[in-house]
């Protein structure tokens, strides 16, 4: 069946140090990956994604996301966190032209 | 260009009243993408419309019924409604083409009591 893991709930981190959040997936194929930010009583924003090419994506709000095909991740990434960095995190996975498969959120929380 | 807007942002209602949801897409966008998050549950897909046809369908009761118009606005309609139905529902829009990215609105609170 096809997924889309975020293993940690929750990440803290404090702010000015590098924050990593984890995402797996398992779909077949070539599929397009998103990671999407999501504050309290809001809808979900999106930061970027990965289609083809080089492995290394580069979003918004200075954040980047690496795609490893063997490993089957794409973990977001950002070199120096902030507090107002705290929010929920959704990977998303699009397999095909009809279906989107959202990963169950991690929470991140940033200590100033 | 103007975002995804949802209304209304906030609904109460009680158990067996329905309630229609509102979603005006991005403009030159025609797929809408409803979704329903709740903390249990995450993010479930509810149904997707492009160009006024239902294209794909999650699996959720027939209590969930969705519709989009001709400039690609977006209702959603849940009758008979149950407490377990209390959730955000977020709609989201594309262009439809392809694995695009698919832009979200703030959401709909629907509380049910």
């Amino acid at each position: 069946a096809q997924s889309v893991a975020q293993p940690e709930d929750q990440v803290n981190v404090a702010e000015g140090n590098p924050l990593t959040v984890k995402c797996t997936y398992s779909v077949s194929g070539n599929p397009y990956l998103f990671w999407y930010v999501q504050y309290p009583n809001r809808g979900l924003q999106f930061l970027l994604k990965y289609i083809t090419g080089d492995n290394l994506v580069k979003g918004s709000y200075g954040f980047e996301a690496e795609f490893n095909k063997s490993q089957t991740s794409f973990h977001l990434k950002k070199p120096s966190a902030l507090v107002s960095d705290s929010a929920l995190y959704f990977c998303a996975v699009r397999p095909d032209y009809f279906k989107t498969i959202f990963g169950a959120g991690t929470r991140l929380f940033v200590k100033a | 260009k103007a975002g995804v807007t949802q209304t209304p942002r906030y609904l109460i209602k009680t158990r067996g009243q329905q309630v229609t949801l509102s979603c005006s897409p991005i403009s030159g966008h025609r797929s809408v993408s409803w979704y329903q998050q709740t903390p249990g549950q995450g993010l479930q897909f509810l149904f997707e419309y492009f160009s006024e046809t239902q294209r794909n369908k999650g699996n959720f009761p027939g209590r969930f019924s969705g519709r989009q118009f001709s400039n690609s606005r977006s209702e959603m309609n849940v009758s008979t409604l149950e407490l377990g139905d209390s959730a955000l529902y977020l709609c989201a829009s594309s262009s439809g083409q392809g694995r695009d990215t698919q832009y979200f609105g703030p959401g709909t609170r629907l509380t049910v009591l």
